[in-house]
């Protein structure tokens, strides 16, 4: 079965520095792009980061380039966004997401986690 | 970076009915060296995360009812309930992934009459 788990959500001040872990399982990791995208409650989606399967390729939003880093560990089936100087307006729910593509590009997203909840408020 | 525009922003439909929703990119989605549209629609109920319907403007995920239909190219696409159930209750959302960053629609809403 496929699995996307995220974690390292909570509580944090304006500012403030959070690091978002996405654990995978149930598929081949190093073979996927991995995506973050995010939901402000209420709201619609807005994708936010991908990373290429061996890690060589990013891409951001342009909201969030220069403060998030998105980075992946394929011997830990894992991917990472590092999200600094975070502002009222990224409080949201982060979703990971795999893409359904194999080759080489990245698509769709097949399989989603269930999102972490980011609040940042003073 | 390539705008979509969803319409409806919410529909509703009696049970049974047709439900269509409209998705409009501010640039062309179709790649000229696979002749696909690179468009994807998403269905989100209540606390929970999106899930995939369609893909390349017209493939259904596996597992998808047939009542679920993508059409469309180029820049103009439409999702298609063929007959409305009442599990269909939720918000679609359409992406590309033509070019990063990867943007979704702003969401169309489906319910009830």
């Amino acid at each position: 079965e496929v699995l996307v788990v995220e974690s390292g959500g909570g509580l944090v001040q304006p500012g403030g520095s959070l690091r978002l872990s996405c654990e995978a399982s149930g598929f081949t990791f190093g073979s996927c792009w991995m995506t973050w995208v995010r939901q402000t409650p209420g709201k619609g989606l807005e994708w936010v980061a991908n990373i290429k399967a061996d890690g060589s390729i990013t891409n951001y939003v342009g909201s969030v380039r220069g403060r998030f880093t998105i980075s992946r560990d394929n011997a830990k089936n894992s991917v990472y966004l590092q999200m600094n100087s975070l502002r009222v307006e990224d409080t949201a729910v982060y979703y990971c997401a795999r893409s359904g593509r194999r080759d080489g590009y990245d698509g769709w997203l097949d399989r989603w986690g269930q999102g972490t909840l980011v609040t940042v408020s003073s | 970076d390539i705008v979509m525009t969803q319409s409806p922003d919410s529909l509703a439909v009696s049970l049974g009915e047709r439900a269509t929703i409209n998705c409009k990119s501010s640039q062309s989605v179709l790649d000229s060296s696979n002749k696909r549209n690179h468009l994807v629609w998403y269905q989100q109920k209540p606390g929970q995360p999106p899930k995939l319907l369609i893909y390349w403007a017209s493939t259904r995920e596996s597992g998808v009812p047939d009542r679920f239909s993508g059409s469309g190219s180029g820049t103009d696409f439409a999702l298609t309930i063929s007959s409305l159930q009442a599990e269909d209750v939720a918000v679609y959302y359409c992406q590309q992934y033509f070019r990063a960053p990867l943007t979704f629609g702003g969401g169309t809403k489906v319910e009830i009459k």
